[in-house]
């Protein structure tokens, strides 16, 4: 079995400011994937970021970046420069199914982004 | 736009009647995958089909069944309906099955059960 902990529900940044979103993982796999969801107000899940987990380097995505931590079985989100546009709910989530694809995600952090 | 289109947007029904949600996937994505939305259980993996077949159960109830059809489209029927049935239903798709493939969403349907 796979979980994902996203321990906290919600967060706030101010605009311009950077903000880390916290998430922990448990799999019994060595290879898996993770990645981060937002879903905005209209509902829609889009893909921000993904992390293939034989890779060393965190991958980036423009204001977007990651700090994982194979060992700690940690994958936290950065978002730097934040913008009110990225007020949203943040999932976390895991792929560990091979060639089948059970994603697993967290319960979600809801940010807002103060003006 | 991700490219997945869900309908309907919205359902209204009552218990112990029986909805049919449709998706139909991006153009050229063969892997179709449901997920269910409550605020007390979160997103849960329900079904994934792959090119009419099914691929992975996740946690789907004996009431909900799920097929893909030759042209890819794919129907999640809900029968029996409870109160706790209500939550936002999820299609997705993605080209492949499996490893770190982007799911791309469908904005959901909305479910509610009186």
């Amino acid at each position: 079995a796979q979980t994902v902990t996203q321990s906290q529900p919600e967060m706030s940044v101010q605009e311009a400011e950077t903000v880390t979103l916290s998430c922990t993982y448990d799999t019994s796999e060595s290879d898996y994937y993770l990645f981060w969801y937002k879903q905005p107000p209209s509902r829609q899940m889009i893909l921000v970021i993904r992390q293939e987990a034989y890779k060393q380097q965190n991958a980036t995505e423009n204001r977007f970046s990651v700090n994982f931590q194979k060992a700690a079985k940690s994958f936290s989100l950065k978002i730097s420069d934040s913008q009110l546009g990225d007020a949203a709910m943040y999932f976390c989530a895991l792929n560990s199914g091979g060639s089948n694809y059970k994603l697993t995600f967290g319960k979600g952090t809801l940010l807002t982004v103060n003006p | 736009d991700s490219g997945v289109t869900q309908t309907p947007k919205h359902l209204i029904t009552a218990t112990g009647q029986r909805v049919t949600l449709r998706c139909s996937p991006r153009s050229g994505d063969l892997s179709v995958y449901w997920y269910q939305q409550s605020l007390d259980q979160g997103l849960q993996f329900l079904i994934q089909y792959y090119n009419g077949e099914e691929r992975a159960k996740g946690n789907i109830l004996e009431r909900f069944s799920a097929q893909q059809f030759p042209d890819l489209h794919s129907e999640l029927n809900l029968s029996s309906l409870e109160l706790g049935d209500s939550a936002l239903y999820f299609c997705a798709s993605s080209v492949i099955s499996g490893g770190a493939g982007e799911l791309f969403f469908g904005e959901g349907s909305r479910l509610t059960v009186l």
